[in-house]
């Protein structure tokens, strides 16, 4: 089965400390993204990758950091410079090249500070 | 000029009525309009989407009116059942540049499909 998996399902970080979101896909998609849903604030871009070892910033990078050293994997940190991390926390993926592409999504990590 | 309006931020509707969500966008760069169907808890999941050589798609029950002048597009969903309870996002990318296929999302809406 194709698909994008996102772990944990559930994460709680103490102040202060770095955790990171594991997000694997099996699409053989070449671009990759991470958002933030907060209520009512829509989906918003932190990071995305079109190729495996790069990485561009989206609108809320700061306090977050990525890697892509696998075209499967895009995992995300949370660093403790995020001043407010608590929130669902979503990875996509879509053929790079095609605006009409679908975009796949994981089914979420929620991220609450303890 | 990035930015997807979207309204409303929520809407409850009876089982058979018709809930319009509507988008507006600035970028006339936008070529692609997708909507996006998300269940608590769970991942966005597209539902049908649209290209602005066109003025109306239909995917069973739900239809995509574009008007490329006024520079909106709405989705109408007939004969709502309590199952579309979700909440429904709009989004537009386009086809060049640095962010070639990124997709912006509106707000989301939150929809109630009352028995």
């Amino acid at each position: 089965d194709g698909g994008i998996t996102q772990s944990p399902k559930y994460l709680f970080r103490k102040e202060g400390q770095n955790v990171t979101l594991s997000c694997e896909q099996n699409l053989n998609h070449d671009a990759m993204y991470w958002y933030r849903q907060d209520p009512g604030q829509g989906l918003r871009l932190i990071y995305y990758s079109q190729i495996v070892n790069d990485f561009q910033k989206g609108d809320i990078a700061e306090g977050y950091s990525v890697s892509r050293e696998k075209k499967e994997s895009f995992p995300l940190t949370v660093t403790s410079a995020q001043k407010n991390p608590t929130a669902f926390y979503l990875c996509a993926s879509k053929r790079q090249g095609i605006t009409s592409a679908e975009a796949f999504f994981g089914q979420g990590t929620r991220l609450t500070v303890v | 000029q990035q930015q997807v309006k979207q309204s409303p931020q929520s809407l409850i509707v009876q089982k058979g009525g018709i809930p319009i969500i509507n988008c507006a966008y600035e970028n006339t760069a936008f070529d692609y309009f997708p909507w996006y169907q998300q269940f608590p808890g769970k991942g966005p999941a597209l539902l049908i989407a649209i290209r602005p050589d066109v003025s109306e798609k239909k995917e069973g029950r739900f239809t995509i009116s574009f008007n490329k002048s006024a520079k909106q597009f709405s989705l109408h969903i007939m004969d709502s059942q309590p199952g579309d309870s979700a909440t429904y996002f709009c989004a537009a990318s386009m086809n060049y540049g640095g962010s070639q296929g990124n997709l912006i999302f509106g707000k989301g809406t939150k929809l109630s499909v009352k028995p």
